[in-house]
């Protein structure tokens, strides 16, 4: 069964600090994979999107990285600010619509 | 603004109602989507339309019927739903129907409750 399992649910850490999520898919055949935020009372926006041969990508503060052989991604937020408090949902994809597979998404929270 | 705007914000209505869900793109792509997402669970695909053609019907009840009249536009009509359908129905829009390498952009969403 494709499933993509997120951890933690849930995070609160002080401003300025660094995080890393976690995303563990069983989706197959694997074709990529894409972190979404979603800010409260908004729609998700992509943050950064991993094909199958890349292993790191930055966009700003956050870096995504994959590992194809355990099928495991994290995103890693350096020196957060209060404007990251959202989900973070990882989404995996078989290669066609119907085969995007939504994770439930952490919440994180930043504290000043 | 992500280019797709959702109309109503939010939206309440009782069992034996009959409303409808707008979504339009401003961006000129050729796949529109709609999403069901409730507290706690993953977004749940319900329909894909490509050029305005339905490709994609994930299994969802009958009382909820979408509608493309064109490729900028979407709705979603409701009728005699259910409390367990209140959740944030979300519209989005991408340059093709596909895998993720067409970035999904999604609108705000329609907070609905079925009282």
């Amino acid at each position: 069964k494709n499933q993509v399992e997120q951890s933690p649910q849930s995070l609160i850490i002080l401003e300025g600090k660094n995080c890393t999520l976690q995303c563990n898919y069983t989706v197959s055949p694997f074709s990529n994979l894409r972190w979404y935020k979603q800010d409260t009372g908004r729609g998700p926006v992509s943050l950064t999107i991993m094909t199958f041969s890349e292993n790191t990508k930055s966009n700003g503060r956050y870096t995504a990285t994959l590992d194809a052989d355990t099928k495991q991604s994290s995103l890693h937020i350096t020196a957060s600010q209060l404007s990251d408090s959202a989900s973070y949902i990882c989404v995996v994809s078989a290669g066609s619509a119907s085969k995007i597979i939504f994770g439930s998404g952490t919440r994180l929270s930043i504290r000043p | 603004e992500t280019g797709v705007t959702q109309t109503p914000r939010h939206l309440v209505m009782g069992m034996t109602n009959k409303k409808s869900l707008k979504c339009e793109q401003h961006l000129g792509h050729n796949a529109m989507y709609w999403y069901k997402q409730s507290a706690k669970k993953p977004l749940e695909l319900m329909f894909v339309y490509s050029l305005e053609e339905r490709v994609e019907n994930n299994s969802v009840p009958s009382r909820f019927s979408p509608e493309c009249p064109n490729s900028s536009h979407l709705f979603l009509h409701l009728h005699t739903l259910q409390p367990e359908d209140s959740a944030l129905y979300l519209c989005a829009s991408s340059q093709e129907a596909g895998d993720l390498l067409y970035e999904q952009y999604f609108g705000p969403g329609t907070r609905l409750t079925v009282t």
